[in-house]
């Protein structure tokens, strides 16, 4: 009963340096998104997917790129890392209807120093 | 755009009392869902407690409940009996059919033994 699985789940990085999260979910959800969370603001929309093949950008997108070659399979880049991409990240899954909710991984602490 | 208020970022309450957790959210759309998610501090995000706008009845599971007033665009969460286990960060969230979710900046609760 894995559900949605985030590696890894800490990463320390130096400005400039690259990196890919890996989001892999195993109930055949069509949506999965990419959320960070901060004190204080609670958890903001980086990218999101309705399908495989498909991404869109949320609510903060810029200095990450997103792909979803996969169903199963939702994957965070960052380029060039900076301080201020140090944050939780969370992974999420559903299905395309409002009321389900989300299913959470269980987050990547990433520090950019 | 929609968003979600949480005013309180902090509160505290006795063990084996009752709390409520405040949330107000904007929106134009008729048609949503309404959530409460918990974070303990092991980062987890866990689903507490849903809610259908079209749907009159308030929400409840087992000692959370909560307090929807469409009109106001107010969803509340009280937690009765309060346990130690129930000290974490309180999240409330709203999501429209198709649509991503939004999130509050969060409740940090704390519970008095």
């Amino acid at each position: 009963n894995a559900g949605v699985t985030q590696t890894p789940k800490f990463r320390v990085l130096k400005t400039g340096q690259s990196m890919t999260l890996l989001c892999a979910q195993d109930m055949n959800h069509e949506y999965m998104y990419w959320y960070r969370q901060d004190p204080g603001m609670g958890l903001r929309l980086i990218h999101y997917s309705v399908g495989e093949g498909t991404t869109a950008k949320g609510e903060v997108p810029d200095g990450y790129n997103v792909s979803r070659l996969k169903k199963q399979n939702f994957l965070l880049g960052l380029e060039s890392a900076a301080p201020s991409q140090t944050s939780v990240y969370f992974c999420a899954s559903s299905y395309s209807s409002g009321n389900g909710g989300y299913t959470f991984g269980s987050g990547t602490r990433l520090t950019v120093v | 755009a929609q968003t979600v208020t949480q005013s309180q970022p902090e509160m505290s309450v006795q063990e084996a009392e009752t709390v409520t957790l405040s949330c107000t959210y904007d929106t134009s759309e008729s048609d949503y869902y309404l959530f409460w998610y918990k974070q303990p501090p092991s980062r987890q995000m866990i689903l507490v407690i849903r809610q259908e706008a079209y749907k009159q009845q308030n929400a409840t599971e087992n000692r959370f409940s909560v307090n929807f007033q469409k009109a106001a665009k107010s969803f509340s969460l009280k937690i009765s009996d309060s346990q130690l286990g129930d000290a974490a960060m309180y999240f409330c969230a709203y999501r429209i059919t198709q649509g991503d979710m939004r999130f509050g900046a969060g409740t940090r609760l704390t519970v008095k033994p």
